[in-house]
């Protein structure tokens, strides 16, 4: 099973609210990683983890936070939504450094 | 860091003709990947093809690691088909990097 599953699959949310999205995967990956994707723009990865230490990109370092309780999930929380936080949020596990990714189908947020 | 190159930028097909999508890279990869990303959004692994030719259905993958160039052959185009396809080789340790995509359409 190659599945990767996200939570919800829709999302709508008000500026200035909190925002939890849930990735899960039964492949017993040791990568876990959250994408951002707006149309016409390439996936941009906002963070993952490696086991347990989370890696997150400098340019979004302050906007999203994540948490692993355990090996199968991974979350991405925002803190204060933003309209400019409307967007796909794409979950991917791999096995390890260099190895194939696969993606869950997606949260689409749209913060009103 | 790695640079993905991808084209055509956009391609629009009558249904049943082939497809070829070409993805080049700056620097060698040990892993790449092709993905189908639907109207929706959503990212649908299709091929992992590091090196040589890999064939599922009516996809055909070719990569030349020591020229960086990796292509996709859709034959016999569907209408379900549309959508944007991506290549994304490993730009070192656990990350990837996307190209810009090619968007297919295809037309009954």
């Amino acid at each position: 099973d190659t599945t990767v599953k996200q939570n919800p699959r829709y999302k709508l949310a008000r500026v200035g609210k909190p925002v939890n999205l849930i990735c899960s995967q039964t492949m017993n990956h040791d990568t876990m990683y959250w994408y951002q994707k707006k149309p016409n723009q390439a996936p941009k990865l906002l963070l993952f983890y490696y086991d347990k230490i989370l890696n997150r990109e400098a340019d979004t370092f302050e906007k999203f936070q994540s948490s692993r309780p355990n090996n199968s999930f991974c979350s991405l929380y925002i803190g204060s939504a933003g309209l400019e936080y409307s967007a796909m949020y794409l979950c991917a596990s791999s096995g390890g450094a260099g190895a194939e990714q696969f993606f869950g189908p997606g949260t689409r947020l749209t913060v009103l | 860091g790695q640079q993905v190159q991808q084209s055509p930028a956009s391609l629009v097909l009558q249904e049943g003709e082939n497809a070829e999508l070409q993805c080049n890279f700056s620097s060698t990869a040990t892993q790449l990947q092709w993905f189908y990303q639907s109207p929706g959004g959503s990212l649908v692994s299709l091929l992992s093809n590091p090196s040589g030719t890999k064939h599922t259905g009516r996809l055909t993958s070719t990569t030349v690691t020591k020229e960086r160039r990796s292509s996709l052959h859709i034959s016999s185009s569907q209408t379900t088909d549309s959508g944007t396809y991506l290549c994304a080789p490993p730009t070192g340790g656990y990350k990837v990097v996307f190209g810009s995509g090619t968007r297919l359409l295809v037309s009954p």
